[in-house]
This record gives structure tokens, C-alpha cells and sequence, in this order.
């Protein structure tokens, strides 16, 4: 197994370009979400998914969509890229809310 | 507002040593508690999840500990090693309307060990 991927691993845009920062699991897991980490902070939730077809909001989801279109995949999308998204960002999977997340490496992105 | 705050930011220990971190949280109902253990520059990796109903859990030298009345957790790290080196993070899942866990985790800032030889 894989466990959870994410690509890319270091990413730098323009203000204002939009990107996609990709999340792959090979565990079937249900229940997927993406956090930012910032220096000084805890991880914030972003989105989360408890399915194919299914997602919803976290604390911090202005600025971003997501979709759930297989159980595989959760990519995470940013519109408008702005400076205040510099960030690091992981993916983590859970075969439901209440068992193990397993993270994934995380992307690195800059936003000038 | 849902809260998680740990204590302390940071510490140093020697090597073999012995230490205590806390966690204190205003999450209520809550489903289960979380320690993870963060590498810099990696992801968060489990150490321990326990239910409300548990006072304790332990994962080779971690041991986590629960005071639900208190609202307390204490995660233990026994003869510490140099590869203890990291961030300490506390997790607590909101309980859903029906049970179970909400999906929503909030985070701690965690806490940074040092471990020095």
C-alpha cells in the first residue's frame, strides 16, 4: 500500500492563479479531509469528506472547493490563489471518524 | 467555541528521561481524544485515540491518560529517546447528533519535545 499520497510537494504561484493539490488513498478509506498548517498554529480543517458524493465545510474553507467523485481521490482546489494561503497543506484519510487518520506528506505551496 | 490548549509550547529532556505533557479542552459532547506525534517537515502520525468512556491508553512508551469530568488529558512519554524528538498534538472529536465522532477535528498547537543526549 501507498497509504495517502499528495502531489505536488513544493508548489509557487502567482497571486490570483488557481491550482488543484492532488490526494490519493489505496486503503478504501471513507472518511478524508485537508488541513493547513501555519507556523504558530494548530492544523485547521479545511473540507472533509465521510464519502463518494459527500463533503462539507471545516473551520477555515473560504478560498477553497473541494469534490469527492471516487472513494480514492479528494483533490483540493484553490480558485484564486492569495498571498494569505501560503501554507502547508496535508491530506489525511480514516476508514471512518472515529478510527486512525493516516496523513499524507503534505505540499508546500508559496503564493507571491 | 471549541477549544484545545496544551501545555506546555515547548520542552527540553534529557535522554532516558521521563515527561508529562498536557492537554486541556472546552469540547462538549466529545466522541474521542487524539495524541499524535508530528516529525518536522512530515504528517501528524497516530499515537493513541480514546473514547470518552476511557481513562487511559498506551502505545509503547506513550501512555495517554483521560479526566472527562475535568475536561483533562496527559499524554506520558517514559525513557525518552532521541527519536521522541517532535510535536505533541491533541485532537478532540465533537460528538454528532446521532453518536459517534462529527468529522470535525480541532487541533491543538501542539507541543514541541526536545530530547537531548
Amino acid at each position: 500500500n501507498a497509504g495517502v499520497t499528495q502531489t505536488p510537494k513544493f508548489q509557487v504561484l502567482k497571486t490570483g492563479q488557481s491550482m488543484t493539490l492532488q490526494c490519493a488513498q489505496d486503503m478504501n478509506h471513507e472518511y478524508m479531509s485537508w488541513y493547513r498548517q501555519d507556523p504558530g498554529m494548530g492544523l485547521r480543517l479545511i473540507h472533509y469528506s465521510v464519502g463518494a458524493g459527500i463533503t462539507d465545510q471545516g473551520e477555515v474553507p473560504n478560498g477553497y472547493n473541494v469534490s469527492r467523485s471516487t472513494t480514492e481521490d479528494f483533490p483540493l482546489r484553490l480558485l484564486s490563489a492569495a498571498p494569505s494561503q501560503t501554507s502547508v497543506y496535508f491530506c489525511a484519510s480514516s476508514w471512518d471518524t472515529q478510527e486512525t487518520q493516516y496523513f499524507g506528506p503534505g505540499t508546500r505551496l508559496l503564493v507571491l | 467555541k471549541n477549544q484545545v490548549e496544551q501545555s506546555p509550547q515547548s520542552l527540553i529532556i534529557l535522554e532516558g528521561k521521563n515527561c508529562t505533557l498536557q492537554c486541556n479542552y472546552t469540547v462538549s459532547p466529545f466522541s474521542n481524544l487524539r495524541w499524535y506525534k508530528q516529525d518536522t517537515g512530515r504528517g501528524p502520525v497516530s499515537l493513541t485515540i480514546m473514547t470518552f468512556s476511557e481513562n487511559t491508553k498506551s502505545n509503547g512508551r506513550y501512555t495517554a491518560t483521560l479526566d472527562a469530568d475535568t475536561k483533562q488529558s496527559s499524554l506520558h512519554i517514559t525513557a525518552s529517546q532521541l527519536s521522541d524528538s517532535a510535536s505533541y498534538i491533541c485532537v478532540v472529536s465533537p460528538m454528532g447528533y446521532y453518536g459517534g465522532s462529527q468529522g470535525n477535528l480541532i487541533f491543538g498547537k501542539g507541543t514541541k519535545l526536545s530530547v537531548k543526549p
